[in-house]
């Protein structure tokens, strides 16, 4: 079985500041994958970042890390100079890489960041 | 374009109803996913049909039932509706089975009265 544990409710941080939000993980595949997706206010999931579990380094896009540490089972995102728009429910995501109904998204329960002008 | 595009966006109805949602994805993608979420914004996934054949049926009750009638379309038939089954439905698909972006439609928010 997958767990994922987001561990912040909420989160405020101040325009053009960087943000880090909290993703730990449980897992018994070998070979698995971690995600995160944005909610805003208007309600539709938009994915943002995906790390393979043997992928060697840190997950970029834009903006956008993903701060991997494979020991410590956890899969923080970073925003860095954040912008107002990066308001809304922040989720993570994972999944096996093995196949089949292995691959269903497990998510946690979400973090609601404001930025702050 | 709409990629992945939901029918109704808000559904409102009585207990005891059944209902459907539809969804359709013009991506010529060939995996699709429903989840639900629910009042307190918790995810999880109900069913996911890859080329038609239903892949993952996670534990929903019988009264949920999917129907693909081709690649590009998922719909979900809910019989007997409980006040319980109120939540925010997506359609989400997926270029193949283990593709690691998902592209989400915008969501069918069912109230049950």
């Amino acid at each position: 079985a997958q767990k994922i544990t987001q561990t912040q409710p909420g989160m405020f941080v101040q325009e053009k500041e960087a943000v880090t939000l909290d993703c730990t993980y449980d897992t018994s595949d070998p070979s698995y994958g971690l995600f995160w997706y944005k909610q805003p206010s208007s309600g539709e999931m938009i994915f943002l970042i995906y790390q393979g579990s043997y992928d060697q380094q840190n997950a970029t896009e834009g903006r956008y890390s993903l701060n991997f540490q494979k020991a410590r089972k956890s899969a923080n995102l970073v925003i860095s100079a954040s912008q107002l728009g990066d308001s809304a429910m922040y989720f993570c995501a994972m999944r096996g890489n093995s196949g089949g109904s292995n691959y269903k998204l497990t998510f946690g329960k979400g973090t609601l960041l404001t930025v702050n002008p | 374009d709409t990629a992945v595009s939901q029918t109704p966006k808000y559904l409102v109805t009585q207990m005891g109803n059944d209902k459907s949602i539809k969804c359709e994805q013009n991506l010529g993608h060939d995996t699709m996913y429903w989840y639900k979420q629910d009042s307190k914004k918790f995810l999880k996934i109900m069913f996911s049909y890859n080329n038609k054949e239903l892949i993952i049926n996670e534990t929903v009750p019988n009264r949920f039932s999917p129907k693909s009638p081709d690649k590009a379309h998922l719909n979900l038939h809910i019989n007997s509706l409980e006040l319980g089954d109120s939540a925010v439905y997506f359609c989400a698909s997926s270029k193949v089975q283990g593709s690691y972006e998902q592209y989400f439609g915008p969501g069918t928010r069912l109230t049950v009265t």
